[in-house]
């Protein structure tokens, strides 16, 4: 079956300190992976997808991840983390072609400062 | 460019009724997606639309339906509201297959907040 887990519910990190939410995936084609943030009360914004090449992908508001087949994960990074970044955080997967996305249950980060 | 808008922001509904949200996708999309965001249920898929037809549903029951218009905005309907319908409905959209490799990224609206009484 398809599906995406977080193993991290809630992460508490001071500001300036390093990041990385975890993502571990289940699927049986090659996956297209994205990291999508979202602030209290709000929708989804995009921050990074992966679809293929570079297995180390660059996205907005200086975050990355990283793709690692032989693990099954596509893990978010981040070097110097800031007070902005408490939000919550989803990986997803999903197929070519467009079809649904599947999330995993959601990251909380928290930045004190 | 604009992004996804949603309207209603909130929507306050009471058992039983029936609720209508609204969607409009970033211009050149054609594909719009709803899911529902409950609390302790996660993110979950409920409709896909592409070019006016529905292609894909998740497990919902029938009386989560919608339709897309030929200007590709979306409703949502809920009828025979219940108390667990509460939730954070997202309406996403993306572009059509045929315009090259960013066609499956899909871009997401503020949402609507329906509470059930």
């Amino acid at each position: 079956a398809q599906s995406v887990t977080q193993p991290d519910i809630h992460i508490t990190v001071s500001e300036g300190a390093s990041l990385e939410l975890r993502c571990n995936y289940s699927y049986g084609a090659t996956p297209y992976l994205f990291w999508y943030v979202q602030s209290p009360g709000q929708g989804l914004q995009l921050l990074l997808k992966y679809f293929s090449g570079d297995t180390l992908v660059q996205g907005i508001k200086g975050f990355e991840a990283e793709f690692k087949r032989s693990q099954s994960s596509f893990n978010l990074r981040k070097p110097s983390v800031h007070w902005s970044d408490a939000a919550e955080y989803f990986c997803a997967v999903g197929p070519y072609n467009t079809d649904k996305l599947i999330f995993g249950t959601g990251t909380r980060l928290q930045v004190f400062p | 460019e604009a992004g996804v808008t949603q309207s209603p922001t909130h929507l306050i509904k009471t058992r039983g009724q029936q609720a209508t949200l609204r969607c409009s996708p970033i211009s050149g999309h054609t594909s719009v997606y709803w899911y529902q965001q409950a609390l302790g249920l996660g993110l979950q898929f409920l409709l896909w639309y592409d070019e006016g037809e529905e292609r894909n549903r998740g497990n919902f029951p029938p009386r989560f339906s919608g339709r897309q218009f030929p200007n590709y905005s979306s409703e949502l309907n809920v009828n025979a509201l219940e108390l667990e319908d509460s939730a954070l409905y997202l309406c996403a959209s993306s572009s059509p297959v045929e315009a090259g490799p960013n066609t499956d990224t899909q871009y997401f609206g503020p949402g609507t907040r329906l509470t059930v009484l």
